[in-house]
């Protein structure tokens, strides 16, 4: 069964350094998701893409955070400087959109889990 | 945006007992509302959803009711086994052509055997 691939699983980092996330969505998935959980708390969207456009990225802190789906594959989540605050799981997930076609679910990856000291 | 609330928090039942986790939401332009399983380590699963031309859908031992006009809806897990606790997360489809879910902050069930 196809899975949201993502990497690293788990990354400590101390604050100020740069940490970078990778996934890689379901093939032929043409909306991909960036989500922060913080712990104890439900999934917030910081970016959407479809195919390699940003559709929205108005939840992500822009001074310190950037996303990229060059190729409309993969995307990488990138986090420079780092902050105590940023201490969370960062999901990605993906869905299959034809047009204006609506399929329904989400699928997620395992999640990166950074831990920033 | 979207804001949608989930209660309760925390929820125990005995096993075979019933479950039910309430949501509401504020987008009365939202449309599609789906349920998603976490359990410990693991990603969120979709276990059920329904659409608004729709006030109820039923899999089996879950269930999920929506009333548009109050905005909310809510699962209903009857018979519960021990391998239904997790959390989990209902949802709201807003943001009218833009497939996007706002999430509630989470349900965590425990089923006590």
């Amino acid at each position: 069964e196809a899975e949201v691939a993502q990497s690293p699983r788990y990354k400590i980092t101390e604050k100020s350094q740069a940490v970078a996330f990778w996934c890689d969505p379901i093939s032929g998935h043409a909306t991909l998701y960036w989500y922060r959980q913080i712990l104890g708390q439900g999934p917030e969207l910081l970016v959407q893409f479809q195919d390699e456009s940003v559709v929205d990225d108005s939840q992500l802190p822009k001074d310190r955070f950037s996303a990229e789906r060059l190729k409309g594959v993969d995307s990488t989540l990138k986090i420079q400087p780092a902050e105590l605050g940023d201490s969370a799981m960062y999901l990605c997930a993906s869905s299959f959109r034809r047009g204006q076609e609506l399929t329904g679910e989400l699928f997620f990856g395992e999640g990166s889990r950074l831990t920033v000291l | 945006g979207e804001n949608v609330e989930q209660h309760p928090s925390t929820l125990s039942v005995q096993e075979g007992d019933s479950a039910v986790i309430k949501c509401t939401y504020s987008d009365s332009a939202s449309n599609y509302f789906p349920w998603y399983k976490q359990e410990l380590g693991k990603r969120p699963q979709l276990i059920i959803d329904i659409r608004s031309n729709v006030g109820e859908k039923k899999d089996q031992r879950i269930a999920v009711t929506l009333n548009k006009t109050a905005k909310h809806f809510s699962l209903h897990i009857t018979e519960t086994q021990p391998e239904d606790s997790a959390v989990y997360f209902c949802a709201a489809k807003s943001g009218a052509g833009s497939y996007q879910l706002t999430f509630g902050k989470g349900t965590k069930l425990s089923v006590i055997p």
